[in-house]
């Protein structure tokens, strides 16, 4: 079964500046889908990033960006020029290919990030 | 659109109780599922649809119940409410198994706050 592992329960960062949260997982798969979501303190979760395992590039939306290591089964966050509304908790989170899992696009979550954006 | 709409927001049970969980989405997407949030513990899989008329378990379904009479709407039940049921939970649903990467994203619901005492 895969495992997705977030090393630091908490973060903080100083408002404009750069931070990046750790994820990490384990899989015996080649093939499959990474995510980043928020969830601010409304509880809505909100997908940050994407990324498809077989993309050598590193995925980028606005702010956010992601550093993926296949090899090391790794898949670090980056938030540049940090904001306050930015404060929230993030989950890592990694899918099997649709295929393997007889319709279920199940999510496996890591335990999440606090995250703490100081003005 | 509404997207994925949850009810209750918040909801109070004395174990031993019953009730149902609503969750209706109107993006005409196959896919449906529902998740628990523990404290430390990220979301857990539930139960999921990948259509109406079709369900299925996921990682954590005892104490659950699940149907799928249309494309709209996938409500959980909870058959008899235990404190271990105290959790956060979240409905998903996506267009399901499409090869199209950009129409594959989950979006969740608002989420329920169920508290069983």
């Amino acid at each position: 079964a895969q495992t997705v592992t977030q090393s630091q329960p908490e973060m903080s960062v100083q408002e404009a500046e750069t931070v990046t949260l750790s994820c990490t997982y384990d899989t015996s798969e080649s093939d499959y889908y990474l995510f980043w979501y928020k969830q601010p303190p409304s509880r809505q979760m909100i997908l940050v990033i994407r990324q498809e395992a077989y993309k050598q590039q590193n995925a980028t939306e606005n702010r956010f960006s992601v550093n993926f290591q296949k090899a090391a089964k790794s898949f670090s966050l980056k938030i540049s020029d940090s904001q306050l509304g930015d404060a929230a908790m993030y989950f890592c989170a990694y899918r099997s290919p649709y295929h393997t899992q007889g319709g279920s696009e199940k999510l496996v979550f890591g335990k999440g990030t606090k995250l703490t954006v100081n003005p | 659109n509404a997207g994925v709409t949850q009810t209750p927001k918040f909801q109070v049970l004395k174990t031993g109780q019953s009730m149902t969980l609503q969750c209706a989405q109107d993006m005409n997407h196959e896919y449906m599922s529902w998740y628990r949030q523990d404290p430390g513990m990220g979301l857990r899989l539930i139960h999921y649809s990948v259509g109406a008329g079709i369900t299925d378990q996921g990682e954590v379904p005892n104490g659950y119940n699940v149907s799928r009479s249309t494309t709209e709407d996938f409500p959980l039940r909870l058959l008899s409410a235990a404190p271990s049921q105290t959790s956060v939970y979240f409905c998903a649903s996506s267009y399901g198994g499409r090869a199209d990467w950009g129409l594959d994203t989950q979006y969740f619901g608002p989420g329920t706050r169920l508290t069983v005492l």
